[in-house]
């Protein structure tokens, strides 16, 4: 059982390049989410998805966008990345249909905007 | 958001007690959590506290929740090497998404032998 996966799991862009995060889950899970981790900070919100279909915005929006594919797939994309963006990004799922559940993350992508 | 503390790094003994501290600041927060990161891994939910609770006890962890103070703290026992990783507070900031998180900074715990 996968659970999260995320590709790519390393990516170094130029500054003003574009590229597209994947996220898959197999868990049947309905909310997905992109957080970003940077050193002293902790993981910030970036995107959340409740549900195939919706998403909304978290703390740190801004430079970027997402797509919710279907309910196995949320992907991040940066259309114009800058050195700002350089961070260890992590998808999470989990299933908000029942009382409680944890959220489940993936093993990060790591990407260094140059 | 609001924030979460918690001191960034602590070094212990193999074999002692690890006590990490973290506050903070919403009140509404129904569940706390602490996750664990290893090195270049994504994140494992190590255990979690519902805020009517006080204390909650999981093989070699424990947790404790002052509400009135806005105080978590996770204590290991008896620390292993395995247990080096930096472990993150985290608080649920809704209840209509229960990934919604607000995390603290991380702290780094290195066990010596």
């Amino acid at each position: 059982n996968a659970g999260v996966t995320q590709t790519p799991k390393f990516q170094v862009l130029k500054t003003g390049q574009s590229m597209t995060l994947q996220c898959a889950q197999d868990m049947n899970h309905n909310s997905m989410y992109w957080y970003r981790q940077d050193p002293g900070m902790g993981l910030r919100l970036i995107y959340y998805s409740a549900s195939e279909g919706t998403t909304d915005k978290g703390e740190v929006p801004n430079g970027y966008n997402v797509s919710r594919l279907n309910k196995r797939e949320f992907s991040l994309r940066l259309e114009s990345a800058a050195p700002s963006q350089t961070s260890v990004y992590f998808c999470a799922s989990n299933s908000d249909i029942v009382l409680y559940t944890e959220a489940f993350f993936g093993q990060g992508t790591r990407l260094t905007v140059v | 958001g609001e924030d979460v503390e918690q001191s960034l790094f602590l070094s212990v003994r193999e074999g002692d007690s690890s006590v990490i501290n973290c506050t903070y600041t919403d009140s509404s927060s129904t569940y706390l959590y602490w996750y664990k990161q290893e090195p270049g891994a994504g994140l494992q939910l190590l255990t979690y506290i519902f805020s009517n609770m006080d204390m909650k006890q999981d093989q070699r962890l424990t947790v404790l929740l002052n509400k009135k103070d806005k105080h978590l703290s996770l204590r290991i026992a008896d620390t292993q090497t395995g247990d080096s990783a930096i472990y993150f507070c985290a608080e649920s900031i809704t209840t209509d998404s229960w990934g919604k998180l607000q995390f603290g900074a991380g702290t780094q715990v290195v066990v010596t032998p």
